[in-house]
């Protein structure tokens, strides 16, 4: 089975400092990662993904994960946040023991940015 | 290069009633997944598409959703007898098969159910 922990509900930060939203992860074999955000009344955007290699991802409007196997951790960074990130940010995982292709998902943390 | 679309964006139906959500995927996609979303949680899996062949149903799909991608490129989710509980938005995605490992999946915008 594959699981998804987001532990905060609310993230907030001033704007121009930086910004983590935490993700743990479970699985029984290796874990391709992803980082979705989403705005009010919208779908998914797709943010960045870990699927092997560089243990540091780095993906759209400047966001960026650190995947850590022994902690199980992929943690989403953001150097210097701005008010426009603020939305919503869902941690996916899917197993590569999995024959299907379905993605699991935390319950989401939302990100208030402050000017 | 267009993406994920969905039709209705929003749906208000009275309990009892059939109700029927259409998805287009990116053109190129030969892969195709539902999700429901509840307020304040994350997308939960509800079946997945390989052209037109249902792959993968899960337990959340009771014997009143019928999904359908009958030639291989748009798909259909009716939802038979509605039920408050069937309150949600219904998120659908598609993936390319031939684009290696992880298959990113690229979501639409979403439906909009409220069940009355």
């Amino acid at each position: 089975a594959q699981s998804v922990a987001q532990p905060e509900d609310q993230v907030n930060v001033a704007e121009g400092n930086p910004l983590t939203v935490k993700c743990t992860y479970s699985v029984s074999g290796n874990p391709y990662l992803f980082w979705y955000v989403q705005y009010p009344n919208r779908g998914l955007q797709f943010l960045l993904k870990y699927i092997t290699g560089d243990n540091l991802v780095k993906g759209s409007y400047g966001f960026e994960a650190e995947f850590n196997k022994s902690q199980t951790s992929f943690h989403l960074k953001k150097p210097s946040a701005l008010v426009s990130d603020s939305a919503l940010y869902f941690c996916a995982v899917r197993d590569t023991n999995n024959a299907g292709n379905m993605l699991t998902f935390g319950g989401g943390t939302r990100l208030m940015v402050k000017p | 290069d267009t993406g994920v679309s969905q039709d209705p964006r929003h749906k208000i139906t009275k309990r009892g009633q059939n109700v029927t959500f259409r998805c287009d995927p990116i053109s190129e996609h030969n892969r195709l997944y539902w999700y429901r979303q509840t307020l304040g949680q994350g997308p939960e899996f509800l079946t997945y598409f390989q052209n037109e062949a249902q792959l993968e149903k899960s337990r959340l799909l009771s014997d009143r959703f019928s999904a359908e991608r009958p030639k291989g490129s748009f798909s259909t989710l009716e939802i038979q007898r509605t039920e408050q509980g069937d309150s949600a938005m219904y998120l659908c995605a598609s993936s390319s098969a031939t684009s290696g490992s992880g298959q990113t999946q690229y979501f639409g915008p979403g439906t909009r159910l409220l069940v009355l």
